[in-house]
């Protein structure tokens, strides 16, 4: 079955540009998550949905970032203004349900800021 | 905080075994392994939960000591595949929705 994927899969944005990050979960999953990944480092936490309800946006580094999910379904990322820092792999991961359980990751935007 | 593994990186021959840790200065309530190849999505392995629990996922198996605060990794009999870098993500309580904090990760190479 399809897996969770991302779109772009590179994005190369000159300083001060706005981008938007897309992430298609799996059909049916409740939870969406979104990460970012620094070279040589584990993913960080960025913020969390259940549908379309964002319950958790504790991860998100400045009021440059915004994140959404309208339908319960798609998530948008979306980073304004963008800095050198902001450079990194974005990772989606969409679960079953709420809680503890397996997320299935998407294979990542690579953002990088020029 | 996120969790501290160790080593860093492990180099090993195919069919040696290797043990990664992952330590949490806080309580857990569970613990999650995933191994991730270069460029490409991370990809789940196990989840432990509180309570001591041992599992297992082929020739790789996983504990979880709740008092020490750590989960290790056990890789048994290791093949060209587990090569990759292996992230242990923790869950600091069952109301925390999933949200995982991870390890910078151990990045295993195994050769023939």
């Amino acid at each position: 079955g399809a897996g969770v994927s991302q779109s772009p899969r590179y994005k190369v944005a000159k300083r001060g540009q706005d981008v938007a990050l897309r992430c298609d979960p799996i059909s049916g999953h409740v939870s969406l998550f979104w990460y970012q990944q620094a070279l040589g480092q584990g993913p960080e936490f960025l913020t969390y949905f259940q549908n379309e309800a964002q319950l958790d946006k504790s991860g998100l580094p400045s009021d440059r970032f915004f994140a959404e999910r309208p339908e319960g379904s798609v998530s948008t990322l979306k980073i304004q203004r963008t800095q050198q820092e902001d450079s990194a792999v974005y990772l989606c991961a969409s679960s079953t349900q709420q809680g503890t359980y397996e997320q299935y990751f998407g294979p990542g935007t690579r953002l990088t800021v020029t | 905080q996120q969790p501290v593994q160790s080593p860093q990186a492990v180099i090993l021959r195919e069919g040696e075994d290797a043990v990664i840790n992952c330590s949490s200065s806080k309580a857990l309530y569970s613990v999650h392994w995933y191994r991730q190849k270069h460029g490409e999505a991370p990809v789940f392995l196990m989840i432990l939960l509180k309570g001591g629990e041992q599992k297992g996922h082929d020739k790789i198996s996983a504990s979880f000591n709740e008092k020490k605060q750590q989960s290790s990794l056990y890789l048994t009999a290791s093949q060209l595949s587990y090569s990759g870098t292996y992230f242990c993500g923790t869950e600091p309580g069952s109301d925390s929705w999933g949200k995982l904090q991870f390890g910078a990760g151990t990045q295993v190479v195994v050769t023939p």
